[in-house]
C-alpha cells in the first residue's frame, strides 16, 4: 500500500492555459474525491467518483473544470482557460467505499500557481 | 446543512502542556466527525473519527476527542504537547459521502 499519489506536485502556468492533474488512489479503493484548498482555508469538496461514475459535483466546479475516472482506477482533473483565482492546492482522496461513511485517505496534493 | 467552526485559527502551547483545539459543528443529520492533521507540504492524515458508539474517541499520537451532542462540539485534546505536534489541524463533518472541513487551527509548540 503506497498511499494516494498525485502528479505533479507543483504546477506553474500562465493565465488562459489548460492544466491536467492526475491522482492514483489506493488500490482496491472504490471512491475517489477531489478537493480544493486555498491558503488559510480548509479543503473544499469538488467532486467524487464511485468506481468510474461521477456521482456528485460541487457548485465550485465550474464548466472550466472536468474530472474523469475512465477505468475506475486513476483520475484526472482538468482546468481549462486557467484564471488566477484557480491558484490553490488540489487534493485527491480515496476510500474503500464501504458503508455510509468511510475514511478518506488524502494524497500530498498538487499546488497550482496561475500567473 | 452541514458546517464546521474551528475557534482559534492559531493556538500556541508550551511543550508538555495540554493541547485543546475547538470544533463545533452544525448538521441536519446525525454527524460523522473527523479530525485530520496536515504537516507542511503534505496531505491530510486522519487523527481520529467518531461515527457511532462511545463518545470519547482515541486517535493516533496520543490525541483524543469527545463528541458532545448537547454542545454540538468535537474538541480535540492531548494531555502533553510535543514539538512534533506542530501542524495544521482540521475538523470535518460528514453526513455521508461529502466532507465539510473547518478553516483549520495552526498549532505552535513552544520549547
Amino acid at each position: 500500500d503506497t498511499g494516494v499519489s498525485q502528479d505533479p506536485r507543483h504546477k506553474i502556468t500562465k493565465r488562459g492555459q489548460n492544466v491536467t492533474f492526475r491522482c492514483d488512489p489506493i488500490s482496491e479503493h472504490n471512491r475517489l474525491y477531489w478537493y480544493r484548498q486555498t491558503l488559510g482555508q480548509g479543503p473544499e469538496f469538488l467532486t467524487y467518483f464511485q468506481n468510474e461514475a461521477q456521482l456528485e459535483k460541487s457548485r465550485l466546479l465550474s464548466d472550466r473544470f472536468s474530472a474523469e475516472r475512465p477505468k475506475g482506477s486513476f483520475s484526472t482533473l482538468e482546468i481549462q482557460r486557467t484564471e488566477q483565482g484557480d491558484s490553490a492546492m488540489y487534493l485527491c482522496a480515496s476510500s474503500l467505499g464501504q458503508g455510509v461513511v468511510d475514511t478518506q485517505y488524502f494524497g500530498p496534493g498538487t499546488r497550482l500557481t496561475v500567473l | 446543512a452541514q458546517s464546521v467552526t474551528q475557534l482559534g485559527s492559531h493556538v500556541s502551547v508550551s511543550e508538555g502542556a495540554l493541547v485543546l483545539l475547538r470544533c463545533n459543528y452544525s448538521s441536519s443529520v446525525p454527524p460523522y466527525l473527523f479530525w485530520y492533521v496536515q504537516y507542511p507540504n503534505q496531505g491530510l492524515q486522519l487523527l481520529l473519527k467518531y461515527t457511532t458508539g462511545a463518545t470519547l474517541v482515541k486517535g493516533i499520537n496520543g490525541f483524543e476527542a469527545e463528541f458532545k451532542k448537547s454542545e454540538t462540539s468535537f474538541h480535540l485534546t492531548k494531555p502533553s504537547a510535543h514539538m512534533s505536534d506542530a501542524a495544521e489541524y482540521f475538523c470535518a463533518v460528514s453526513p455521508g459521502n461529502q466532507f465539510y472541513f473547518g478553516t483549520g487551527t495552526s498549532l505552535t509548540v513552544i520549547p
